[in-house]
């Protein structure tokens, strides 16, 4: 089975900072990742999909990239609505399988 | 307007069966495959189950792997989730999600449902 880890579990940021989170699988994924944010109360949505395309309809600060076993999601410049926890997710092969998440708290 | 909604989930001892159930609409249902995914209060997300568009493949977390049974209905639009033997670890909130293609494999999660509550305690 495939683990993904994600670093850091947590980070505390102000608005306008860059932000990045990074997700690490445990053997060759190619690009199928996905990243997915959730806000407190509600389901998760995804942002990023194929490792580094936008999902319609999501602000162009966020951004993917990484391909095989190491990826990232950034943002460019964080906005108070940003305030949530995100999750990477690998679909490469079953059991399809997350991250543990990285909640982005305001500083 | 894709809608995904779930209902089934509530509170059951240890050992007992509940069934949950996905209604969709605001697409085409038999053309994509749908999965069941969990989360426990506070914690992460956990995929549970998978099914194809025709039902032909289907998967599971090793965790669930012989108490849970996945089935869909593509005449009635609705996804379905028979949980037996429930353990304590099994409390979560469980998610219903579309899959952006007939077959679950490179793609991913998109829209979720609400959620539907399941808690198994005595």
């Amino acid at each position: 089975d495939i683990q993904m880890s994600q670093s850091p579990s947590s980070l505390s940021a102000s608005v306008g900072d860059r932000v990045t989170i990074t997700c690490r699988a445990s053997e060759f994924i190619s690009i199928h990742l996905n990243w997915y944010q959730q806000i407190p109360g509600k389901a998760p949505k995804v942002l990023i999909y194929a490792a580094s395309s936008l999902q319609s309809g999501v602000p162009s600060r966020f951004s993917g990239s990484g391909s095989g076993t190491d990826f990232t999601l950034t943002i460019s410049s964080l906005q108070p609505e940003d305030f949530a926890t995100y999750y990477c997710q690998q679909s490469h092969s079953t059991p399809l399988s997350f991250g543990g998440g990285t909640k982005v708290t305001i500083k | 307007e894709v809608q995904l909604v779930e209902s089934g989930g509530g509170l059951v001892q240890p050992g007992g069966s509940l069934r949950l159930s996905c209604a969709a609409s605001g697409f085409t249902f038999n053309d994509y495959a749908m999965h069941w995914v969990r989360q426990v209060p506070g914690k992460g997300l956990e995929w549970v189950s998978g099914i194809s568009w025709n039902s032909g493949n289907i998967d599971y977390a090793d965790s669930v792997k012989g108490r849970f049974t996945i089935s869909r209905d593509n005449a009635k639009n609705s996804l379905y989730l028979q949980m037996n033997s429930l353990r304590a670890e099994d409390t979560a909130l469980y998610y219903c999600a579309k899959d952006t293609s007939g077959w679950y494999r490179s793609n991913w999660f998109d829209p979720w449902g609400q959620g539907t509550p399941v808690t198994v305690s005595s």
